[in-house]
């Protein structure tokens, strides 16, 4: 069945520095890929997406690529801060929004200021 | 205001009980989803409904049920057949033309 795989399973960087977190999927139909972010004691929320039409998407200090032909895809956060320590969670699905959403194992960011 | 809401926040529960686990919404959205959230293992997904009065299994659907009667309300029952039910549930909506899921608050399930 479908299976999405996410590394590293815990991430630790210094303030200012860039931090990478990679996921690769199984479904070759899948066309859909958002990243969310749970700060701790809070729901899943939104940071970014992409579809597979796309290969890189930016949003000030986050980015995200896919490759489609080694179906993998990251997120990219420059300039790390504080508060952008959370668990990150990559998804893939087929693009519907009443499609099944399949998410990776989760990242756990730490910050060190 | 409008949103996904989860009840009741912390459940206990007597080994070999059934608990239910509600999940509504007011957005409108078509698609609901549970997952089930374990430290280590990110979000597991248990059973999804893309439909009024449809359901399908996700990835650990065993000793789990649902019903999807009402296009709102999208409660998960954790039966006396699921042998580790103490988690962290967390239930996720889709709909409107967007693709982005929102999720409720969650449920905290522990077994004494």
């Amino acid at each position: 069945g479908e299976n999405v795989e996410q590394h590293p399973s815990t991430l630790s960087v210094q303030e200012g520095d860039s931090a990478v977190i990679k996921c690769t999927y199984s479904d070759s139909a899948s066309n859909y890929f958002p990243w969310y972010k749970q700060e701790l004691g809070k729901r899943p929320q939104l940071i970014i997406d992409i579809r597979s039409n796309v290969g890189e998407k930016k949003d000030q200090r986050i980015a995200v690529t896919l490759n489609k032909t080694a179906k993998h895809f990251s997120l990219h956060i420059t300039e790390t801060q504080p508060e952008d320590s959370a668990v990150y969670f990559c998804a893939a699905s087929y693009s519907s929004n009443t499609g099944k959403l399949i998410f990776g194992q989760g990242t756990t960011l730490q910050v060190k200021p | 205001d409008g949103g996904i809401t989860q009840s009741p926040k912390y459940l206990f529960r007597k080994e070999g009980q059934n608990v239910t686990l509600s999940c509504e919404q007011n957005l409108n959205h078509d698609a609901m989803y549970w997952y089930r959230q374990d430290p280590g293992q990110g979000l597991r997904l248990i059973y999804y409904s893309q439909i009024v009065n449809d359901f399908q299994k996700g990835d650990i659907a065993e000793g789990y049920s649902v019903s999807r009667e009402k296009k709102e309300s999208f409660p998960l029952t954790v039966t006396s057949a699921q042998k580790n039910p103490t988690a962290f549930y967390l239930c996720a909506s889709m709909g409107g033309g967007l693709l982005e899921a929102f999720f409720g608050q969650g449920t905290r399930l522990t077994v004494v």
